[in-house]
């Protein structure tokens, strides 16, 4: 079954450093999705992209958030700017429809020091 | 805006027994989907059960099985001949019909399955 895969699975930055997180979604997917899971806590919502342009974000997706899709098969996740309230579990999903499940990746555990 | 609330942070249950968890949430919309998700150990995400809210029929897979009452914004899940490999936590989610394709998750219910 077609998966959706995450790269690095941990990712160690110092804080103030820039971190590209990497997914590659189910190829035939066009519904594209960032969450995040600090610690301990409940999945939340960051940023869904469709037709190569943001369709939804969330307050915590501030500036120093930004998604790309700079080829066919990508789909990225950069932080500027690292803060220590980062660390967290960062998942890709993706979809084929809009009202069709999401597709999970492994997550890629960012921690930041 | 739409909550979801998982009141069990915890639950276990001995191997081939049943366990249902609880999930409620709040929305004024009429149209919608419901999900519970499992998260195991290896921390993958994945998609146990889907409700849509239009359906009276109550959705199930295998030995999992959801309780929704629209009425009451209840959305349960029962796992049903519980097995060792089911012990992950379990995320309830929502999800708007329309106008948005975002999950809003419940905190979790972390069950562990006992031999």
């Amino acid at each position: 079954e077609p998966e959706v895969t995450q790269t690095p699975s941990h990712q160690v930055t110092q804080m103030g450093q820039e971190v590209i997180l990497r997914c590659v979604p189910i190829s035939n997917h066009l519904y594209f999705y960032w969450y995040r899971q600090i610690l301990g806590q409940k999945v939340e919502f960051l940023v869904s992209f469709y037709n190569n342009e943001i369709s939804e974000k969330s307050e915590i997706f501030d500036d120093q958030f930004s998604v790309e899709r700079p080829d066919g098969s990508n789909f990225t996740l950069k932080i500027r700017s690292t803060k220590l309230e980062d660390s967290a579990m960062y998942f890709c999903a993706s979809s084929a429809r809009l009202d069709s499940p999401l597709h999970f990746g492994n997550g890629t555990r960012l921690t930041v020091t | 805006a739409q909550t979801v609330t998982q009141s069990q942070p915890e639950m276990s249950v001995q191997e081939a027994e049943t366990v249902t968890l609880s999930c409620t949430y709040d929305t004024s919309e009429s149209n919608y989907y419901l999900f519970w998700y499992k998260q195991p150990p290896s921390r993958q995400m994945i998609l146990v059960i889907r409700q849509e809210a239009y359906k009276q029929q109550n959705a199930t897979e295998n030995r999992f099985s959801v309780n929704f009452q629209k009425a009451a914004k209840s959305f349960s899940l029962k796992i049903s001949d519980s097995q060792l490999g089911d012990t992950a936590m379990y995320f309830c989610a929502f999800m708007k019909t329309f106008g948005t394709d975002k999950l809003i998750f419940g905190t979790g219910t972390r069950l562990q399955v006992f031999p």
